[in-house]
């Protein structure tokens, strides 16, 4: 079954402390690696799809990386504003429409 | 150009009852996927609709139904509430169902609390 699995649950760092958030994925057939911010009270938000590994993409602070097992959402230097939550999801061959979502990352940076 | 909105915001129904929830899509897009979002969890895919047909569904059972109209806006109509019902409803929308190379554009969401 397919599946995607996102470490750890939550995270705290101090501002300018850099780290990265994982996202381990069982998908056969994988057409896209999706990474999402979430603010409270609202919808995801896009920020990145991958489509093969050795694949890598930046905005801001960001970059993702993606391997044939697992993706990585690299945060350098982080500010407050980047407090969220950080969902990852996966696009597999079998499933029409469907994007199988990890459970998130909960970030909280502090001043 | 307006972006996904939802109607309503909030909503609170007792076990049973039936609830239809309200989708506007991003203008010029046809395809409109439905997300259930637990407390502290991913949102789970419910369905897909592309050009007004199902396009793909997730494990819900059948009390959870479509439909996509002609300007593409959709509903989501759950039958028989339960208490874990409770949740999220994310919209999204795209220019295409090729969700891979499409962006999907997420509305706010409309809480359900299921009492």
């Amino acid at each position: 079954e397919d599946q995607v699995t996102q470490s750890p649950e939550a995270l705290r760092l101090q501002e300018g402390e850099s780290s990265s958030l994982n996202c381990s994925y069982t998908v056969s057939g994988l057409r896209g690696l999706f990474w999402y911010r979430q603010d409270p009270g609202k919808g995801p938000e896009f920020l990145f799809t991958l489509y093969s590994a050795g694949e890598e993409k930046e905005k801001e602070r960001l970059k993702a990386t993606l391997t044939k097992k697992e993706s990585f959402l690299h945060i350098t230097a982080p500010k407050p504003e980047d407090s969220a939550t950080y969902l990852c999801a996966a696009h597999g061959s079998s499933n029409t429409g469907k994007l199988i979502f990890g459970q998130g990352t909960t970030l909280q940076v502090k001043p | 150009e307006t972006g996904v909105t939802q109607s309503p915001t909030h909503l609170i129904k007792t076990r049973g009852q039936q609830v239809t929830l309200r989708c506007s899509s991003q203008s010029g897009h046809n395809t409109v996927s439905w997300y259930q979002q637990a407390l502290g969890q991913g949102p789970q895919f419910i369905f897909q609709y592309y050009r007004e047909e199902e396009n793909g569904r997730g494990n819900f059972p059948p009390r959870f139904s479509g439909l996509q109209f002609p300007n593409y806006s959709s509903e989501l109509n759950v039958n028989a509430l339960e208490l874990d019902d409770s949740a999220l409803y994310l919209c999204a929308s795209s220019l295409d169902q090729a969700i891979s190379y499409n962006e999907q554009f997420f509305g706010p969401g409309t809480r359900l609390t299921v009492l």
